[in-house]
């Protein structure tokens, strides 16, 4: 069966600092893959997707980046992080095409002082 | 571009009263609709998805019906219990321009009282 991990569970960074979240599937070849952040109490802003190795769209301008090395690992970046990146950051991954159910990784809770 | 407009944004229940929660799209090209539930802190995780070739689809306590024409969806949940309070979310998909996203709608905060 699919499983997804998506690391670490809670971090809490400085303004300015850099950021490293990494998110991995396993069980399934060629996921698309999917970052969220979601706002406390609020709904799943879609950040990136990528639907094949070294394939990001950006969905929204921001100071994160997104790559993805390997066929199942999706990776999200930033050099300097703002005060407003604070949230909850969710990973998702779906099957190849279209009609696919999206699955989330347990998110993390990203806060910035 | 695709949007999903999802009503109420909360609602408060009985215990063993019934939920419904809708949604309406505006791309009459979705044919994919995933309902997830989000508790406090958690992920969200699908509870129940309908294709366009389906009118109404039911697991368990759950419903969820789809009227294309209309371009809306609704999820039902009957004989509600505690535990079915959290955040519920309807989805719509592929989005006209790009076949592996979804639009996601705004949510419901779900309140069931014992």
């Amino acid at each position: 069966s699919q499983t997804i991990h998506q690391w670490p569970a809670t971090l809490v960074q400085p303004v300015g600092s850099p950021l490293s979240l990494e998110c991995t599937v396993e069980g399934t070849s060629n996921p698309n893959l999917y970052w969220y952040r979601q706002a406390a109490g609020r709904g799943l802003q879609l950040l990136f997707y990528s639907v094949g190795i070294g394939q990001i769209s950006s969905e929204v301008p921001q100071n994160l980046s997104a790559s993805r090395p390997q066929d199942r690992q999706f990776i999200l970046s930033s050099k300097k992080l703002l005060l407003s990146d604070s949230g909850f950051y969710l990973c998702a991954w779906s099957g190849d095409g279209g009609n696919q159910p999206q699955h989330f990784g347990d998110g993390t809770r990203l806060s910035i002082l | 571009g695709e949007n999903v407009e999802q009503h109420p944004s909360t609602l408060s229940v009985q215990e063993g009263d019934s939920a419904v929660i809708k949604c309406t799209y505006s791309d009459s090209a979705s044919n994919y609709f995933p309902w997830y539930k989000q508790e406090l802190g958690k992920r969200p995780q699908l509870i129940i998805d309908i294709r366009s070739n389906v009118g109404e689809k039911k697991d368990q306590r759950i419903a969820v019906t789809l009227n294309k024409t209309a371009k809306h969806f609704s999820l039902h949940i009957t004989e509600t219990q505690p535990e079915d309070s959290a955040v519920y979310f309807c989805a719509a998909g592929p989005a006209l321009y790009n076949t592996d996203k979804l639009i996601f709608g705004t949510g419901t905060r779900l309140q069931v009282f014992p």
